[in-house]
C-alpha cells in the first residue's frame, strides 16, 4: 500500500488566497484526520471523519476554514482567504476504525507558507 | 483543560546508552496513549499503543509503560542507536470527548555516535 498521500507537499502562496490540500487516505480505512502542526502549538487535531461524515470539528480555527470528504478516497482541506498565522505543516493520518483505538497512519505533510 | 506534557524537549545521549522518555497527562480518564515518531520533515509513525487497561507495551529495544493514577507515561529506549535520533511525541485519547488525540510537543533525541 502507497500510504496516506498528500498534495501538494510544499505550496507557497499570498495572504488573502485560496488554498487547497489533498488527501488520499489508506484504502479501506473508514477514518480520517487533518492535524496541523506549529512550534508553538504543536500537533492539533482540526477535523475528523468516519465514514465520510465529520464527526468533530471543533479544532477547525475559524469559518475560513473548510473540510470536505465527497468520498471514501479523497478529502480537501480550504483555506479561504489565507492569512500568515495559517502557515504551518497540514498532516493528513487515516485509521481503519473510529476514534482513537486504532493506530493512525499519517501522511508526509503539507507545508504551507503563506506571505 | 485536558493537556499533554512532555518533558525535557530536547535529550541528547551517548550510542549505546539506555534511556527514558517521559508523559504526563491531566486527567486520569482515558481510553489510550500511544507513544509516535517523527523523523525531520516526515509525517508521524506510530510506535506504540497502550489500552487504559494495561500497564505496558513492548515492541523490540522500546517499551511503554502507563500509569493512569499518577497521568504518566513512559517510553523507554534500549542500547539507543543513531537512527533512533527524531522526535518522539506522546498522544492521548481523553474520555469525555470524541476519542480524539491530544498530542504533546515531543521530545527531540539526538544519539550521538
Amino acid at each position: 500500500d502507497a500510504g496516506v498521500i498528500q498534495s501538494p507537499r510544499h505550496e507557497v502562496t499570498e495572504m488573502g488566497q485560496e488554498v487547497t490540500l489533498r488527501c488520499k487516505p489508506i484504502s479501506g480505512h473508514n477514518s480520517l484526520f487533518w492535524y496541523r502542526q506549529t512550534m508553538m502549538r504543536g500537533l492539533e487535531l482540526l477535523i475528523y471523519f468516519n465514514n465520510n461524515v465529520p464527526i468533530d470539528d471543533s479544532g477547525m480555527p475559524e469559518d475560513r476554514f473548510s473540510a470536505k470528504m465527497p468520498n471514501a478516497s479523497f478529502s480537501t482541506l480550504k483555506i479561504q482567504p489565507s492569512e500568515p498565522r495559517d502557515s504551518a505543516v497540514y498532516f493528513c493520518a487515516s485509521s481503519l476504525f473510529m476514534g482513537a483505538a486504532d493506530t493512525q497512519y499519517f501522511g508526509p505533510g503539507t507545508r504551507l507558507t503563506v506571505l | 483543560k485536558q493537556e499533554v506534557t512532555q518533558i525535557p524537549a530536547a535529550l541528547s545521549v551517548p550510542e549505546g546508552e539506555n534511556l527514558v522518555l517521559n508523559c504526563s497527562f491531566t486527567d486520569s480518564a482515558i481510553y489510550n496513549l500511544q507513544w509516535f515518531r517523527q523523523d525531520p520533515g516526515k509525517g508521524l509513525t506510530s510506535l506504540l499503543l497502550i489500552q487504559s487497561s494495561q500497564r505496558e507495551q513492548t515492541s523490540g529495544r522500546l517499551n511503554a509503560s502507563l500509569d493512569k493514577s499518577s497521568g504518566r507515561s513512559t517510553l523507554y529506549i534500549a542500547a539507543s542507536q543513531p537512527g533512533d535520533s527524531a522526535t518522539y511525541l506522546c498522544a492521548v485519547s481523553f474520555q469525555g470527548g470524541s476519542e480524539k488525540l491530544v498530542f504533546g510537543k515531543g521530545t527531540k533525541l539526538t544519539v550521538n555516535p
